[in-house]
């Protein structure tokens, strides 16, 4: 069964960092492209990152220069690395694995997992 | 950027209806459109992917159509579990990029 577990959400002041983790199950996470998505307290979704296979990484300008996408082969874990937080960066932020083919990648998103929320605040 | 247009904002049926739920795109996405639902306290589930596939599991009273920049998510015969948040979703190739729809409020 394909399976995303993340972990390392909690509350953090304004500038500070955190790093998240998303532990895969029933597939490489090296294998396939993965994202990131966030939603905002009763808010929409919002695509925050994702790497290819190959390990090219892309963002949105809103957290460009400050989140970095990674991702450990041997402990088969995708990361997120949240530097310079803001308040408007509080949400519940989910891994997702991307579906398509070598025509196009990115075309919808399965399985997502359950979900780990940052809350930053002074 | 492409931005996705989801209508109406809530949808308010009953059990046992059918719901018809919109989503346009800005300029032409193909058919390289995803549905999904989210219920309070869940991550979102795949519905829908290329505009018309129903993902693993789904039941056949969900179906999607369109093409371009028009699609279109149909429920047949509400079930009680159906009233939920559904968003539409597409990608850019270049640069890549996700956008998902601001979602469609289905309520009993």
């Amino acid at each position: 069964e394909v399976q995303l577990v993340e972990s390392g959400g909690g509350l953090v002041q304004p500038g500070g960092s955190l790093r998240l983790s998303c532990a895969a199950s029933g597939f490489t996470v090296s294998s396939d492209y993965m994202a990131w998505v966030r939603q905002a307290p009763g808010k929409g979704l919002e695509w925050v990152s994702v790497i290819y296979s190959g390990g090219g990484t892309y963002y949105p300008d809103s957290v460009r220069g400050r989140f970095t996408i990674s991702r450990d082969i041997s402990k088969n874990t995708l990361y997120l690395q949240m530097n310079s937080l803001r308040a408007e960066d509080t949400a519940i932020y989910y891994c997702a694995k991307a579906g398509g083919d070598s025509s196009s990648w990115l075309r919808w998103f399965d399985p997502w997992g359950q979900g780990t929320l940052v809350t930053v605040s002074s | 950027e492409i931005v996705l247009t989801q209508s109406p904002a809530t949808l308010s049926l009953s059990p046992g209806e059918r719901a018809t739920l919109s989503c346009r795109a800005s300029q032409s996405v193909n058919n390289y459109l995803a549905w999904y639902q989210q219920k309070p306290g869940q991550a979102p589930r795949l519905l829908i992917y290329d505009a018309s596939n129903r993902a693993t599991g789904i039941p056949a009273r969900f179906s999607g159509s369109g093409s371009g920049t028009d699609f279109t998510l149909t429920i047949n015969s509400l079930e009680p579990e159906d009233f939920a948040v559904y968003y539409c979703q597409q990608r850019s190739n270049w640069p890549p990029a996700i956008t998902f729809g601001q979602g469609t409020r289905l309520e009993i």
